[in-house]
């Protein structure tokens, strides 16, 4: 079955712009996680989504948004973007509650300049 | 609160070494663990996972004991090999009847495996 799919891959987008990022996951998984990754604070939760709703939120400023639509796609957006906001973004999928393994997507790699 | 403590390395071993990564948890309730792997330019992908206590997950020759008395699931292999080069990150997600956390990741640990 197809994985986790994110779209787009590479982003290049300028300080006070803002992005959009998606995440189509696995067929059947209703919940989407989003991460955050950078070399010096490593992997750091953004939110988590189930059935169009926000289950949990990480300790990311209001810039960052997310959502969740009836299919179980999901968007998260970053306004106002900041140099350090450069990062790679993984979106994950999971058949929670049956199970609660990831699955990840490649990931959208974000820099800003 | 919930947490995962593993060695960040970077770990350099030559190939058919023997591989152990450690990874220490503190989480309230009965937490599942997992060990996800990263290779260069990818996402992260789950390698094994173990639900409750003396569970062992294993997959691709790697191995996990889920010990819950030294709240400890050290990642091992008995020969590496250059192809497991990559980043390996324990995890924990903690459920619950209703709600569960979020998965909590650890820093992650850098193996680098030379010819």
């Amino acid at each position: 079955k197809a994985g986790v799919t994110q779209t787009p891959r590479y982003l290049i987008k300028t300080r006070g712009q803002q992005v959009t990022l998606s995440c189509s996951p696995i067929s059947g998984h209703r919940s989407v996680s989003w991460y955050q990754q950078t070399p010096g604070q490593g992997l750091q939760f953004l939110f988590e989504y189930f059935s169009e709703t926000q289950r949990n939120k990480g300790n990311f400023p209001g810039r960052f948004s997310g959502r969740q639509f009836s299919n179980s796609r999901s968007e998260m957006n970053v306004s106002t973007l900041e140099l350090g906001d450069s990062a790679l973004y993984l979106c994950a999928s999971s058949a929670w509650p049956t199970d609660y393994g990831y699955t990840f997507g490649s990931g959208t790699r974000l820099t800003v300049v | 609160g919930n947490s995962v403590t593993q060695m960040e390395g970077p770990v350099t071993l030559s190939e058919e070494a023997f591989l152990t990564i450690n990874c220490t948890y503190t989480a309230t309730g009965y937490p599942s663990l997992f060990w996800y792997v990263q290779y260069p330019g990818e996402g992260l992908q789950l390698l094994l996972k173990a639900t409750k206590a003396d569970d062992k997950g294993s997959n691709k020759g790697f191995e996990a004991t889920y010990r819950k008395e030294t709240t400890s699931f050290h990642l091992e292999k008995g020969s590496v090999q250059v192809s497991d080069s990559a980043v390996y990150f324990c995890a924990l997600a903690v459920s619950r009847k209703t709600s569960y956390d979020k998965v909590i990741f650890g820093p992650g640990t850098s193996l680098s495996v030379i010819p």
